[in-house]
């Protein structure tokens, strides 16, 4: 297995700004994952992106994924003070039934009104 | 639906003791994982279950932890004796198959070991 690594590790913005996240690891993965996590309360999925798309939306969601430079981005356009949370990225390689998601450090997203 | 349910939200308890906690998955889902999160840390996968079936345990930190699944809508994770450094917020999640896809979690049980 192996983690992604976020970076930032914070960010803050005004809200009606765009936020953009990067996340990069180390070998070839099957797909990515975007994990949100507000204060208090459990991961919640975004979006999986596979290892043969480039780019993947969901709302005010759009992630891309570049695989020759091993990294993705998660942009959250017009983003609003509810979007304040901490965001991962789970690269996961599969290798069958021992296949496990591997979390970064997370990226603290704060969206002043 | 309901998602993952898990119970107790928040455990205080002594150095000593003996913690259960408690997870109902997602019903039809197949995997269930068990992690830690602490600010030193990060987020820790200790136990991944499939079809009731441990698969990968190498997270679990020592022997004092344990943790079963008897059958597929419930697991615990058991801590024997607890120590101050056992203090964190511990997930459930579980997903329909594996870990390639959505993993669904529980919002967490705040464990404080005094």
């Amino acid at each position: 297995s192996q983690q992604g690594e976020e970076d930032p590790q914070a960010l803050s913005i005004q809200e009606g700004e765009n936020a953009t996240m990067n996340c990069s690891y180390k070998t070839s993965i099957n797909n990515l994952q975007w994990y949100r996590q507000n204060s208090g309360r459990g991961l919640v999925h975004l979006i999986l992106i596979r290892s043969n798309e480039r780019e993947k939306h969901s709302g005010r969601l759009r992630v891309t994924l570049d695989t020759s430079k091993k990294s993705s981005s998660l942009l959250i356009t017009a983003s609003r003070a509810a979007d304040t949370a901490s965001y991962f990225c789970a690269p996961l390689t599969y290798t069958g039934a021992n296949s496990k998601l591997t979390f970064g450090k997370g990226i603290t997203l704060s969206v002043r009104p | 639906d309901a998602g993952v349910i898990q119970s107790p939200r928040h455990e205080v308890t002594e150095m000593g003791q003996e913690v259960t906690l408690r997870c109902k998955p997602i019903s039809g889902h197949n995997s269930l994982f068990w992690y830690r999160q602490t600010m030193m840390r990060g987020l820790e996968l200790l136990i991944y279950f499939n079809n009731n079936v441990p698969i990968d345990d190498s997270g679990m930190p020592e022997d004092r932890f344990s943790a079963k699944m008897p059958n597929a809508s419930f697991s615990t994770l058991k801590i024997q004796p607890s120590e101050p450094r056992d203090s964190a917020v511990y997930f459930c999640a579980s997903s329909p198959r594996y870990s390639n896809q959505p993993q669904h979690f529980g919002d967490g049980t705040r464990l404080s070991i005094l």
